[in-house]
């Protein structure tokens, strides 16, 4: 079976403090992807990662940055979280298909 | 327009009925479709992937495709109330990433 972790489950966080959300997958996966998920908004894609080292914006990149060092590791990053940021944060992996596996999430308060 | 439609709901259904999902996206170069059901409070988890106009089955679960109406539906027969979740459609980008609707809540009666 697929295995998303994410590194925490509950965040709360200070208005500017900066802010590292880790996701590693265990199948060797290409593929890496951070949504949100916002009521009524839906899950909306921030950022995604084909390769190591490369990155491509999604619909709503602003405010954030991602790193992926390794293949199996990918990290979102806030620069300078803001109350806005407040979100359920979603990892996602894909191989060769389309088919995406869901880490359990992180549910991000910035205060 | 949103690339990916659905019915926010609730769609409240009889226990042991069949309940209906449907999805219609614009993008008419998408070749692959998703249904994942996600509960309160929990992540995303892929339930059907289909990928050819016709009909797919899963257990209790048919995916429907068809992509020159550019719809795609889920049925779900004898409904249980485990089966009460939101069921998010997703579709393919063409650029290795998914567009994901807002998902149809359903509520299955006991």
């Amino acid at each position: 079976d697929v295995k998303v972790t994410q590194s925490s489950r509950y965040l709360v966080k200070r208005t500017g403090e900066k802010v590292f959300l880790e996701c590693v997958q265990d199948m060797d996966h290409e593929n890496m992807f951070w949504y949100r998920q916002d009521p009524g908004l839906g899950l909306r894609l921030i950022y995604f990662s084909y390769d190591v080292k490369m990155k491509e914006k999604g619909d709503i990149p602003e405010g954030y940055s991602v790193s992926r060092e390794k293949k199996e590791r990918f990290s979102l990053i806030l620069e300078s979280a803001s109350t806005n940021q407040t979100s359920m944060y979603l990892c996602a992996s894909s191989g060769t298909g389309y088919e995406q596996y869901f880490g359990p999430g992180t549910r991000l308060t910035v205060t | 327009q949103k690339e990916v439609e659905q019915n926010s709901g609730p769609l409240s259904v009889p226990e042991g009925a069949i309940a209906s999902l449907n999805c219609t996206y614009s993008d008419r170069v998408s070749q692959s479709f998703f249904w994942y059901r996600q509960y309160s409070g929990k992540s995303p988890e892929l339930i059907m992937s289909i990928y050819s106009n016709g009909d797919k089955e899963d257990g209790r679960f048919t995916a429907q495709l068809n992509k020159a109406s550019q719809y795609v539906s889920l049925l779900i027969r004898d409904s249980q109330p485990s089966d009460s979740a939101t069921y998010l459609c997703a579709i393919d980008t063409g650029r290795r990433a998914l567009t994901f609707g807002s998902g149809t809540r359903l509520q299955v009666q006991p």
